[in-house]
């Protein structure tokens, strides 16, 4: 079945740029997505990446994807405080109505 | 604006009672879900239904039944709670696999304990 693995945890410091990386086994994922969990509350959906394409751009933050390498990251440039959170990165496969998740990385930003 | 909602926030059972979870979702979307967190295992899924009077089984179904009577509302019940359903239930929704897919939508999830 689908896999997906991400690194348990990042620290950065405030105003360097973080990168939180994942893999996932399954090469007919269509669309994979990043989500952002604080402390206490649910998933948000930060950004998405189609699989036709290879880079995403929204603000500070760029989604990279390598089909070939079935890798996927997450870049934050001028990372903050309010950043840190657990990030999970989740895919989908065409025709599939559900999500696999990665266990999530938790993002630590230090003053 | 409403999105997921999810009732209650926090519950605390004993072993062998049982609940009901419920959600709620205000985007007319045809799917939702109900999936369990626990540290270290990330998201688990439960159940799903991918339009109303439909449910199917995810990855750990088993102590849990559900049902979508109305397109709005899916309800996760635990017929008789155990300690190792003691956990973060979250339910989402989503619009279903057309190409203007945008993920999930979260509620703020339920923390149940189970003594």
């Amino acid at each position: 079945g689908e896999d997906v693995e991400q690194s348990l945890f990042l620290s950065v410091r405030e105003g360097d740029s973080s990168v939180i990386n994942c893999t996932y086994t399954d090469s007919s994922s269509t669309y994979l997505y990043w989500y952002k969990q604080e402390p206490g509350a649910g998933l948000q959906l930060l950004t998405y990446i189609f699989s036709n394409m290879d880079m995403k751009q929204d603000q500070r933050l760029t989604v990279l994807l390598n089909k070939k390498d079935k890798h996927l990251s997450l870049r934050i440039a001028d990372t903050q405080t309010g950043d840190s959170a657990i990030y999970f990165c989740a895919e989908r496969t065409s025709g599939y109505s559900t999500l696999t998740f990665g266990k999530g990385t938790m993002l630590l930003v230090s003053p | 604006n409403a999105g997921v909602t999810q009732t209650p926030k926090f519950r605390v059972l004993k072993t062998g009672q049982s609940m009901t979870l419920l959600c709620a979702q205000d985007m007319n979307h045809e799917y939702m879900y109900w999936y369990r967190q626990d540290p270290g295992m990330g998201l688990r899924l439960i159940h799903y239904s991918v339009g109303e009077g439909t449910t199917a089984k995810g990855e750990v179904p088993d102590g849990y039944n559900v049902s979508r009577l109305k397109k709005q509302n899916f309800l996760l019940g635990l017929e008789s709670a155990a300690p190792s359903q003691t956990s973060v239930y979250f339910c989402a929704s989503s619009s279903g696999t057309g190409t203007a897919n945008y993920g999930y939508t979260f509620g703020s999830g339920t923390r149940l304990t189970v003594v």
